[in-house]
């Protein structure tokens, strides 16, 4: 079965560095999306990408954070400058994006970030 | 702006009982999704649903979507030690708009 992946499962960055997430979507969706869950809260919206530019971003997505689709299989969200507080589980999700009443975001594993 | 109430929060239950989790939300919608999470993992989608009462069944858990009262429920059945996770419900606009999630409830399903 068809599966978003993500890399690296784990990173751990000292604050101020910038850092890549790097997720492959599922082949034939159109829509991507980041979402993160700080320890033990609930899953926040970043940022939707579609046709190669954002569809919707929110407050938290801010001029730190960018993303970027380099090639037919890869989507990033770089942090340029990372801070104590974006410490947090990130999670890419895409969907089909055909305007499918029954479309729904599959997640990949995530990518657990630390920055001390 | 859209906001989505999950309760209860934490959930401590036995092997073989029933209990329902409350999903409420403050705007229009006709589409709820219900995720689990076990620790330190992804989420994995239960349930889709999409109009006025829709219910959907997977084994020990129900869903149901009541868009009037916009309430739904996640009903378990006869606990297991296999459910215990935590359960998300979330709603959007429309299909392919950003999820709104609840805080989550964590289940954890006792001998």
């Amino acid at each position: 079965e068809p599966e978003v992946t993500q890399t690296p499962s784990h990173q751990v960055t000292q604050m101020g560095q910038e850092v890549i997430l790097r997720c492959v979507p599922i082949s034939n969706h159109l829509y991507f999306y980041w979402y993160r869950q700080i320890l033990g809260q609930k899953v926040e919206f970043l940022v939707s990408f579609y046709n190669n530019e954002i569809s919707e971003k929110s407050e938290i997505f801010d001029d730190q954070f960018s993303v970027e689709r380099p090639d037919g299989s890869n989507f990033t969200l770089k942090i340029r400058s990372t801070k104590l507080e974006d410490s947090a589980m990130y999670f890419c999700a895409s969907s089909e994006g055909r305007g499918l009443i029954q479309e729904t975001q599959y997640f990949g594993p995530g990518t657990r970030l630390l920055v001390l | 702006e859209l906001k989505v109430e999950q309760n209860p929060l934490f959930l401590s239950m036995q092997e073989g009982k029933n209990y329902t989790i409350y999903c409420n939300y403050s705007t229009t919608s006709d589409r709820l999704y219900w995720y689990r999470q076990d620790p330190g993992k992804s989420l994995e989608s239960l349930f889709v649903l999409l109009s006025n009462g829709a219910v959907k069944q997977e084994g020990r858990l129900m869903a149901s979507l009541d868009t009037k009262a916009r309430l739904s429920t996640l009903h378990i059945t006869a606990a297991v030690h296999d459910l215990s996770a935590t359960y998300f419900c979330a709603v959007d606009y429309s299909g392919n708009t950003p999820l709104v999630f609840g805080k989550g409830t964590r289940l954890s399903v006792i001998a």
